[in-house]
């Protein structure tokens, strides 16, 4: 399975800043995905992070709002631009990962809790 | 795209006794359905799976069943313990190597 972490793990933010969440991987995973998940709410997919080329935004999300980075293979980025408190949710890193089977499997990463006042 | 509708919202179930939670994908090319458990203030944590070749399969007192012709599958706990009681999320993974979650069934198991 692979392991995933990411920083912060919360954070408390005026309305009107940025925050940037880092997502690390402790192995190449090929799939690398950022999800939001409101307060009580199920978990919806904001990107596809690609590695080397421009993230893929899922409807109702934009760049400019969520620029994302991928810069290799185990590492992205999320940053939540111009916030609100609406943007208060928890954010999640989630991978494609290979399991001993040889299936792959999605795992996600502890989440960054974030509250926007 | 994908859609996938879960059911019931909340279940409440007597410890020792069986839990189901039901969802449905609209997707015909979904071939993979996780689910996952997601304790308060965690992320969530892979259970089980099915993929599109079997119809069954179990884990302990874990188990899922997919039809794939009704395009539906569900999750079956027996003898439930107060810690199973979490949030309950189904998903469906389609060719676009995209999960779609359900919306969710919380479970309490009361002792």
């Amino acid at each position: 399975s692979a392991v995933i972490s990411q920083k912060p793990s919360r954070d408390i933010c005026q309305r009107g800043t940025s925050l940037t969440i880092q997502c690390q991987v402790d192995s190449q995973v090929t799939m690398m995905f950022w999800y939001r998940q409101q307060p009580g709410q199920s978990l919806t997919l904001i990107a596809t992070a690609n590695q080397g080329s421009e993230a893929t935004y899922e409807s109702g999300f934009v760049i400019d709002k969520f620029p994302i980075s991928r810069p290799n293979l185990t590492f992205s980025t999320l940053t939540v631009s111009n916030m609100s408190p609406e943007d208060s949710s928890i954010y999640l890193c989630s991978v494609w990962a290979s399991v001993l089977s040889g299936a792959d499997t999605q795992y996600f990463g502890p989440g960054t809790r974030l509250t926007v006042l | 795209g994908e859609n996938v509708e879960q059911h019931p919202s909340t279940l409440s179930v007597q410890e020792g006794d069986s839990a189901v939670i039901k969802c449905t994908y609209s997707d015909s090319a979904s071939n993979y359905f996780p689910w996952y458990k997601q304790e308060l203030g965690k992320r969530p944590q892979l259970i089980i799976d099915i993929r599109s070749n079997v119809g069954e399969k179990k884990d302990q007192r874990i188990a899922v069943t997919l039809n794939k012709t009704a395009k539906h599958f569900s999750l079956h706990i027996t003898e439930t313990q107060p810690e199973d009681s979490a949030v309950y999320f189904c998903a469906a993974h389609n060719a676009g190597n995209m999960l779609t979650f359900g919306g969710g069934t919380r479970l309490m198991v009361k002792p």
